[in-house]
């Protein structure tokens, strides 16, 4: 069964820094990938996917995340962090049902942000 | 316009209760899902629908029942709430085999 392990439950970065937060994977094939943020109330948007192919994977609002299948890892980084980027971030791996046509993503317990200005 | 719409957005209610979650999506997708959201943020996948039939049922209690009027529909009804429903309710819709999934805002949801 695959699992995802998010090492940081919370991280607080100034206004302006660099930021990555860690994502390790456990899936015994090619692993479909993701980022997902989560602002306060709201729902779960996707930042970014890896499915094939090049393993640095640019997303939105500046995100972007390296396949590493060495180290079973999908860290998220940005390189200049902005007061609007608060939020929780959750990574997931992603499996195909059975029956082929429902995907099924076990998420990580997430990694809460924190900027200070 | 609204991907994927939930209704409503905060539901409390007394153990014992039952009540209904609705879902709908406007994507044109074909399957959708319920994640539940632990107060520790965990999310875990409780049910998925593809064209109206069950595709994914993860050992959730009986009393969790899921229906799908239709491919945009996805309802949750509970019966006999407890208090470890407390927990919030996420919707999502994907197209069959394509991985990423739209996440409604979440229903909120709190046993007294």
């Amino acid at each position: 069964a695959q699992s995802v392990t998010q090492p940081d439950i919370h991280i607080t970065v100034s206004e302006g820094a660099s930021l990555e937060l860690r994502c390790n994977y456990s899936y015994g094939a090619t692993p479909y990938l993701f980022w997902y943020v989560q602002s306060p109330g709201q729902g779960l948007q996707l930042l970014l996917k890896y499915f094939s192919g090049d393993t640095l994977v640019q997303g939105i609002k500046g995100f972007e995340a390296e396949f590493k299948r060495s180290q079973s890892s999908f860290n998220l980084r940005k390189p200049s962090v902005h007061w609007s980027d608060a939020a929780e971030y959750f990574c997931a791996v992603g499996a195909l049902s059975p029956t082929g046509t429902a995907s099924k993503l076990t998420f990580g317990t997430g990694t809460r942000l924190q900027v200070t200005l | 316009d609204t991907a994927v719409s939930q209704t409503p957005k905060y539901l409390v209610t007394q153990m014992g209760n039952d009540k209904s979650i609705k879902c709908e999506q406007n994507l044109g997708h074909d399957t959708m899902y319920w994640y539940k959201q632990d107060s520790k943020k965990f999310l875990k996948i409780m049910f998925s629908y593809n064209n109206k039939e069950l595709i994914i049922n993860e050992t959730v209690p009986n009393r969790f029942s899921p229906k799908s009027p239709d491919k945009a529909h996805l309802n949750l009804h509970i019966n006999s709430l407890e208090l470890g429903d407390s927990a919030v309710y996420f919707c999502a819709s994907s197209r069959g085999q394509a991985y990423h999934l739209f996440f409604g805002s979440g229903t909120q949801l709190s046993v007294l």
